[in-house]
């Protein structure tokens, strides 16, 4: 069945990099999608990329997609503070439905 | 930046008793979602509601849920006698193409004693 897996927990320090990843078992999805929870908050749709597509590039945010793993990954270049927040990994295919990873709480330190 | 708003932030209900969630979408949004996420659990899919109808829904909207869009602005999910397993954050969600691109409200945390 659909499943979406995530690690739990990702610690990095400030200005480094960070890699979220993220494997799904439905290769017929068709969008990946990657959102972000800060405390308090609802969940911020941060990019998606297209199943048809390797590499998403939006400003700091680098998204990976290896269909063939089925492995997404999300990159944080420059990792700030701000960046701490639960990031969760979405698939859709032809449906109205997001199913979602279990989220990866992402922790800067100075 | 428009965004999508729900009303109460958190509500406590009686088990048995009837709640009603409200959401209000991205104002040329067509397209509307409620979600959950149980403490600790995954989020999970609910319903998508568009042309006041239901689209899709999944196994957990039984017939103890229902979902309203009672006026242009508002889009509700009613629980008719709730459970204590229906405890959990509820997130409506809006978009303006049909199951792309969904923007979540900040959620109302339900509890049921």
């Amino acid at each position: 069945g659909e499943d979406v897996e995530q690690s739990l927990f990702l610690s990095v320090r400030e200005g480094d990099s960070s890699v979220i990843n993220c494997t799904y078992t439905d290769s017929s999805s068709t969008y990946l999608y990657w959102y972000k929870q800060e405390p308090g908050a609802g969940l911020q749709l941060l990019t998606y990329i297209f199943s048809n597509m390797d590499m998403k590039q939006d400003q700091r945010l680098t998204v990976l997609l290896n269909k063939k793993d089925k492995h997404l990954s999300l990159r944080i270049a420059d990792t700030q503070t701000g960046d701490s927040a639960i990031y969760f990994c979405a698939e859709r295919y032809n449906t109205d439905k997001l199913i979602f990873g279990t989220g990866t709480r992402l922790q800067v330190f100075p | 930046e428009p965004e999508v708003t729900q009303t109460p932030s958190h509500q406590v209900t009686q088990m048995g008793q009837e709640v009603i969630l409200r959401c209000v979408p991205i104002s040329n949004h067509l397209y509307f979602y409620w979600y959950r996420q149980i403490l600790g659990q995954k989020v999970e899919f609910l319903v998508s509601f568009y042309n006041n109808e239901i689209s899709e829904k999944s196994e957990i909207f039984d017939d103890q849920f229902s979902v309203e869009r009672p006026d242009g602005s508002n889009f509700t999910l009613k629980i008719r006698s709730t459970k204590l397993e229906d405890s959990a954050m509820y997130f409506c969600a809006s978009s303006d193409r049909q199951g792309h691109e969904q923007y979540f409200g900040p959620g109302t945390r339900l509890t049921v004693t």
